[in-house]
């Protein structure tokens, strides 16, 4: 029962520099989501996907892309990292519309850009 | 954008208090969820509210869905530190556009043994 999966857990990355950050659920959940936590700001939504080959953007995208070409991973892809995205990211995932039975959180990835 | 006002932002509480927790809104929502975050981890479910007027239990944790739909409340009952953590609250509609779940900026309680 692994749930959300996230990897890796921690990374530091320097101004410039590109990652990927993955995501894997085992729920067969159709909806997945990305989003980003600050200090003392909540949650903001990144991307997220209604199904596989469906993504669509969130509340803050700029800065980020992805991609769903199965239903189990939803990778989430920074290409020129900037100080400004430094954050924890979590991953989340649905079973129905609207969240109807709540979403599941991964564990999380704590971002550094130096 | 909608907002969610979550209060108060931060509590420090003795062992076997009771705890209350608040979320507003300016707009309606069709559904409220209460999440718990311990250090490091992700955000759980702890309860969801469907209806207006709705009053759900989880053991000690007890949920209310307002009547206006724009608020709801969190109580915590005899708090033990296991409680500590961070709450968020958390908005949803249904029929606009997916991804549309709304989250306080959370209340980080402390526990006292």
């Amino acid at each position: 029962n692994a749930g959300v999966t996230q990897t890796p857990k921690f990374r530091i990355l320097k101004i410039g520099q590109s990652m990927t950050l993955q995501c894997a659920q085992d729920m067969n959940h159709n909806y997945m989501y990305w989003y980003r936590q600050d200090p003392g700001m909540g949650l903001k939504l990144i991307y997220y996907s209604v199904g596989a080959g469906i993504t669509d953007k969130g509340e803050v995208p700029n800065g980020y892309n992805v991609s769903r070409s199965t239903t189990e991973d939803f990778p989430l892809r920074l290409e020129l990292a900037a100080p400004s995205q430094t954050s924890v990211y979590f991953c989340a995932s649905s079973y129905s519309e609207g969240a109807l039975y709540g979403y599941t959180f991964g564990s999380g990835t704590r971002l550094t850009v130096v | 954008g909608q907002q969610l006002n979550q209060s108060p932002q931060s509590m420090f509480i003795q062992e076997g208090e009771d705890v209350s927790m608040n979320c507003t809104s300016s707009s309606i929502f069709n559904t409220w969820l209460w999440y718990k975050q311990d250090p490091g981890e992700g955000p759980v479910l702890l309860i969801a509210l469907y209806k207006a007027g709705e009053l759900t239990s989880n053991g000690r944790l007890t949920a209310q869905f307002g009547i206006t739909r724009k608020d709801s409340f969190l109580n915590i009952s005899a708090s033990i530190p296991s409680d500590v953590g961070i709450y968020f609250c958390a908005g949803l509609n249904y029929g606009g556009s997916q991804g549309n779940l709304i989250f306080g900026k959370g209340t980080k309680l402390s526990v006292k043994p």
